[in-house]
């Protein structure tokens, strides 16, 4: 596609409910990141993706959230019975192989656990 | 571990110049990034380092001494459209990208 999209745009979901947030990369990229960003803050580093291979799941808050990457393509964030600490605005970016080359955000999913 | 600083928040006057500085320790590096993000938006690529020196594009210029573990960026001519966070990212050997928290931007008239 033209650009990174993430779906859904805005999810509103009850607390100890599952969900999965989907990010699509721009056809080609290799490295697939996820982010969380609450408001005003930084990024807050999730996982990284190479291909399917997720070489660096070290942000991944806790055992509540896991993700996957399936042909190399799209991506899936799970949360698991979510709490309300854990609305965000939940980030995707991908990058090409190549060394230089920049990463391109998605517009981001706006979860909110009530 | 992985260190990316930047100041959290910077104010300016329209028309002026300011610096944001970024300082870096990260396992490797494969080039420098800076991002800017407007409240409510995702980030957007503004530009890159790999050697020394200075890039200019615009009114944007950044600038990278990898021996010093430094770069800036450096805003011209400041208008209001100017104010966000701008981030600073580091591609470490592992070609994971770290980021720092972002500073800031206040454009005031």
């Amino acid at each position: 596609g033209a650009g990174v999209s993430q779906s859904p745009s805005n999810k509103v979901t009850e607390k100890g409910k599952d969900v999965e947030l989907r990010c699509d990369p721009i056809s080609g990229h290799t490295a697939l990141y996820w982010y969380r960003q609450s408001l005003g803050q930084g990024l807050e580093f999730l996982i990284y993706f190479q291909g399917n291979s997720a070489p660096d799941k070290s942000g991944l808050p806790s055992d509540r959230f896991s993700a996957e990457r399936t042909g190399g393509s799209v991506s899936t964030l799970t949360i698991q019975r979510t709490q309300q600490e854990d609305s965000a605005v939940y980030l995707c970016a991908s990058s090409s192989a190549g060394r230089f080359t920049e990463a391109f955000f998605g517009q981001g999913t706006r979860l909110t656990v009530v | 571990g992985q260190n990316i600083d930047q100041p959290t928040e910077m104010t300016a006057t329209e028309g002026a110049i300011v610096q944001i500085n970024c300082t870096y320790q990260t396992s490797g590096f494969n080039g420098l990034f800076w991002y800017q993000q407007h409240a409510g938006e995702a980030p957007t690529f503004l530009s890159y380092n790999v050697l020394d020196g200075l890039e200019e594009k615009g009114r944007f210029s950044s600038f990278l001494s990898r021996s010093k573990g430094y770069s800036y960026l450096l805003l011209k001519e400041l208008q209001m459209k100017d104010s966000a966070s701008y981030l600073c990212a580091v591609r470490d050997s592992n070609y994971q990208l770290i980021w720092g928290a972002g500073t800031k931007l206040i454009i005031k008239p």
